[in-house]
């Protein structure tokens, strides 16, 4: 099983539409999580972190469950500009430490 | 501001070869990523080091591969002897406060295509 689990998609939505990803992640003990977005044939760039409480930055709102491990992401009235992958990371928090990026899902939004 | 810097973005090369990619950190960051990303896996850490010291290199895939920082601002991931299945984007990344923040800064990657 992968650690860090996303649906591929694309999920394909037309300009103005609410549209949600979730993400899972395999260890519990996990401590810190993010969503980083990825433009096509472009670097991966932070977008926001995820806090228990959960929390928004604009069109974009995040949440975590713990108890079921998993983080979503909600984009509200979507436009043609957020079209890309994105990408859930989770910190391991091993001792050794490092970000574990999931594979990503694809959001095309359509005129 | 510069960013992270990697070279070269694209390389072709035969089966056997060997591979060297370059990266040039963001100045006064202290950890220093080499991530691998395809199609198939995804986006996976190679290695990482911290104040120049490789702290996980877990993720290197076999001896084939190795990666050296001999100063804060220059890192080289070496592929020798390079096989078919090595292409894919190497991705450089760098950072200040990662643990925290979550927020590591990417190069624009190095696209290795092995034939």
């Amino acid at each position: 099983r992968k650690e860090v689990e996303q649906d591929p998609g694309p999920f394909n939505v037309p300009e103005g539409a609410t549209v949600a990803f979730n993400c899972t992640y395999s260890n519990s003990a996990s401590q810190s999580f993010f969503w980083y977005r990825q433009d096509c044939r472009k670097e991966p760039k932070l977008l926001m972190s995820v806090y228990s409480s959960g929390n928004e930055d604009g069109r974009f709102t995040a949440q975590l469950n713990r108890a079921s491990q998993y983080i979503s992401l909600l984009i509200r009235d979507s436009k043609l500009s957020d079209s890309a992958t994105y990408l859930c990371v989770v910190n391991r928090d091993t001792g050794r430490r490092a970000l574990t990026f999931g594979s990503g899902t694809r959001l095309q939004v359509q005129p | 501001d510069a960013g992270v810097i990697q070279s070269p973005r694209h390389e072709v090369t035969e089966m056997g070869q060997e591979v060297t990619l370059r990266c040039k950190p963001i100045s006064g960051h202290n950890s220093l990523f080499w991530y691998r990303q395809t199609m198939m896996r995804g986006l996976e850490l190679l290695i990482y080091f911290n104040n120049n010291v490789p702290i996980d290199d877990s993720g290197m895939p076999e001896d084939r591969f190795s990666a050296k920082m001999p100063n804060a601002s220059f890192s080289t991931l070496k592929i020798q002897p390079s096989e078919p299945r090595d292409s894919a984007v190497y991705f450089c990344a760098s950072s200040f406060d990662w643990g925290n923040t979550g927020e590591l800064f990417f190069g624009e990657g190095s696209r290795l295509t092995v034939l």
